[in-house]
């Protein structure tokens, strides 16, 4: 039983380019969570997503970020025109229920670096 | 805003000791809470989770919560080396939503 996997594990991107980063939830979980750990910072909650929805994105900065959980194939965290403090790593998480008392299972993540 | 504190550390403890974890919390409809373990580089690992109030044991892990004082705490007895890591509370939010607020993490440093 597959965890829950996130690719690429590392990506370089220039500024101003885009950032794609992917999420296969555990099989069985419905609900999806991304959040962003700066170096030497804790966690912060980025976006919630269910199939199709996003629940509640107020974490997400106002511009240049979105996510989106499309019916079919993983969940997407696209960063456009990425800047140096975007350099970080991504985490996605996943659930089987919204209050889900077994907690979250967490990706391997994904290290982003701008140059 | 929902605010989860912890004591940053490091907190640094000989081999064989025990360490105490502590967090507070401000969100007073936290029903479950959450402990995870992250190595340096690698994602956060549940470790604990406890939903009334008391002591909940799992190894050589206890894990404490006091809703009445918003309080809970992770105690590692006999503590190794391989417990050398930043651990991280997460009480969920309440209300609708449910997703995790983690706490900046306290590093512990166990010392051979």
């Amino acid at each position: 039983n597959a965890g829950v996997m996130q690719n690429p594990r590392h990506l370089v991107r220039r500024r101003g380019q885009e950032a794609r980063l992917r999420c296969s939830p555990m099989k069985g979980h419905s609900h999806v969570y991304w959040y962003r750990q700066l170096p030497e910072e804790g966690l912060k909650f980025m976006v919630y997503l269910q199939k199709e929805n996003i629940i509640d994105e107020s974490g997400m900065p106002k511009e240049r970020f979105s996510a989106e959980f499309p019916k079919e194939g993983p969940s997407i965290l696209r960063i456009q025109q990425v800047v140096r403090g975007d350099s970080a790593a991504y985490f996605c998480a996943s659930s089987v229920g919204r209050r889900d008392l077994g907690g979250y299972t967490f990706g391997s993540g994904t290290r982003l670096t701008v140059v | 805003q929902k605010e989860v504190e912890q004591n940053s550390g490091p907190l640094s403890v000989p081999e064989g000791a025990i360490a105490s974890l502590n967090c507070t919390y401000s969100d007073r409809g936290s029903q479950s809470f959450f402990w995870y373990r992250q190595y340096s580089g690698k994602s956060p690992e549940l470790i604990m989770s406890i939903y009334s109030n008391g002591d909940k044991e799992d190894g050589r892990f206890t894990a404490q919560l006091n809703k009445a004082s918003q309080y809970v705490s992770l105690l590692i007895r006999d503590s190794q080396p391989s417990d050398s890591a930043t651990y991280l509370c997460a009480p969920p939010t309440g209300g609708s939503q449910g997703n995790l607020i983690f706490g900046k993490g306290t590093k512990l440093s166990v010392k051979p």
